[in-house]
C-alpha cells in the first residue's frame, strides 16, 4: 500500500519568515495530495490540495508544489503569522478507481511561529 | 465541516467493555470513514464505507466493527478485542472517493480506565 513520509516533524520559524514542509509518497498511482491543518484538540481542516495534472497551486500565503517524477510534494507558507501555529498533515490517494477511498496520511509537522 | 456530528466527545471505557461512537452527517455524502489518531502519529484508517450496507477494512481494523444501515450514519464499535483503544477518533465523509475533499467531525476522545 501507499506510504507517506513527512519532514520535519517539528519546525520553528520567526513570524514573517517562510515555512516549508515536505512529503514523499511511494505509490506512483497516487494522484491526489491534500494538506490539512489541525489545531490542538480540534479536527483537521483542509487548507489546500493538488492533483497530479498540475505542478503548483497557490492560495494567498499558502502554496503546494508537486514533483511526480520524484514522488514528493511540499507545502510552502509565506509571511508566517502566530495563528499558523498548528500541526500540518500531508496525505495521498489515488483519487479515483480501486483504492481511491484510502487516504494515507503523513505523521504530521508541528509548526511553531515565534512572535 | 459542521455537517458531521460525533458523539460523545469524551468517553471512558472499562477494560473488557465494548463502546460505540456515533457519527452522523447531513452533507448527503456517499462515503464515510473512521480514523484513529495517537499522539505524534498521523491519522490511520480503521474502516470506510462507500455506500449504504457496504464497508471495507482500513489499515487497523482489528478490534473494531462498523455498520452502515443508513447513508447519514456510520457508528464505530470499539470491542474488548482492541487492546490499546485509548486514542482520538475522527469520523469523516466525502462525496466520491478520496479524490474529493474529506470533511472531518470534531472527534471523540476515548480513554480506557
Amino acid at each position: 500500500g501507499e506510504n507517506v513520509e513527512q519532514h520535519p516533524s517539528t519546525l520553528s520559524v520567526q513570524e514573517g519568515d517562510s515555512a516549508v514542509i515536505k512529503c514523499t509518497y511511494s505509490d506512483s498511482a497516487s494522484n491526489y495530495f491534500p494538506w490539512y491543518k489541525q489545531e490542538l484538540g480540534k479536527r483537521p481542516q483542509l487548507i489546500i490540495d493538488i492533483r497530479s495534472n498540475v505542478g503548483e497551486k497557490k492560495d494567498q500565503r499558502i502554496a503546494v508544489t508537486l514533483n511526480k517524477t520524484a514522488k514528493h510534494f511540499s507545502l510552502h507558507i509565506t509571511e508566517t503569522q502566530p495563528e499558523d501555529s498548528a500541526v500540518y498533515f500531508c496525505a495521498a490517494s489515488k483519487g479515483s478507481g480501486a483504492g481511491s477511498y484510502q487516504l494515507t496520511f503523513g505523521k504530521g509537522t508541528k509548526l511553531s511561529v515565534i512572535p | 465541516d459542521g455537517g458531521i456530528t460525533q458523539s460523545p466527545k469524551y468517553l471512558f471505557r472499562k477494560e473488557g467493555q465494548n463502546v460505540t461512537l456515533s457519527c452522523e452527517q447531513n452533507l448527503n455524502h456517499d462515503a464515510m470513514y473512521w480514523y484513529r489518531q495517537d499522539p505524534g502519529q498521523g491519522l490511520r484508517l480503521i474502516y470506510y464505507s462507500q455506500i449504504v450496507n457496504d464497508f471495507q477494512k482500513g489499515d487497523i481494523a482489528e478490534g473494531y466493527s462498523v455498520s452502515r444501515e443508513k447513508k447519514e450514519s456510520f457508528p464505530l464499535t470499539v470491542t474488548s478485542a482492541q487492546k490499546n483503544p485509548t486514542a482520538f477518533y475522527l469520523c469523516a465523509s466525502s462525496n466520491q472517493g478520496s479524490g474529493n475533499t474529506i470533511y472531518f467531525g470534531e472527534g471523540s476522545w476515548l480513554t480506557v480506565v
